[in-house]
């Protein structure tokens, strides 16, 4: 069954260093989305992708933060100075249509020192 | 724009059920349903779309009221396995996703 895949699965980085998170989405999947969420606390949208552009972003996805889709088959989330309140568990999902179920890969662990 | 949940958590004895809901302050265009359990990602439920559905999968399901602003989950005959936090989840007409405030269950034997 195909899946979505991150790497790497944890990440550990100083404050103040760029990171950037990878993801693979299924495969003829046209939707892409980040989500981050906080130990404990619910699962929070960043950012929506779709035909090689944002669609949508919310307001934590600021200046900070940007992503891409470089080939065919990569989705990245890059952080550029990351800060403390940066750790959290970020997830990658992709669906085929806008409004159908969405399917999160594994989460990659953050944490910013 | 973010929806409600109520309760924040639950704890049930196996075999008895229980409800989730998932309130807006106004009308949705969908609502999913999504399944988190400790340590991993959150995992589709279902989707209803349209005012007063319902729908069902094995045990577990949910409803979507007339003015599409309140939806509710189903857990009947509760298992062991259903325990996680559930997260309802709304879609505008955007690419927007914004997940409810979750409501933890705890299936006891």
């Amino acid at each position: 069954e195909p899946e979505v895949t991150q790497t790497p699965s944890h990440q550990v980085t100083q404050m103040g260093q760029e990171v950037i998170l990878r993801c693979v989405p299924i495969s003829n999947h046209l939707y892409f989305y980040w989500y981050r969420q906080i130990l404990g606390q619910k699962v929070e949208f960043l950012v929506s992708f779709y035909n090689n552009e944002i669609s949508e972003k919310s307001e934590i996805f600021d200046d900070q933060f940007s992503v891409e889709r470089p080939d065919g088959s990569n989705f990245t989330l890059k952080i550029r100075s990351t800060k403390l309140e940066d750790s959290a568990m970020y997830f990658c999902a992709s669906s085929g249509q806008g409004v159908h179920e969405q399917y999160f890969g594994p989460g990659t662990r953050l944490t910013v020192t | 724009q973010q929806p409600v949940q109520s309760p924040q958590a639950v704890i049930l004895r196996e075999g008895e059920d229980a409800v989730i809901n998932c309130s807006s302050s106004k009308a949705l265009y969908s609502v999913h349903w999504y399944r988190q359990k400790h340590g991993e990602a959150p995992v589709f439920l279902m989707i209803l779309l349209k005012g007063g559905e319902q729908k069902g999968h094995e045990k577990i399901s949910a409803s979507f009221n007339e003015k599409k602003q309140q939806s509710s989950l189903y857990l009947t005959a509760s298992q062991l396995s259903y325990s996680g936090t559930y997260f309802c989840g709304t879609g505008g007409t955007g690419n927007q996703f914004y997940f409810g405030t979750g409501t933890s269950l705890t299936v006891i034997p």
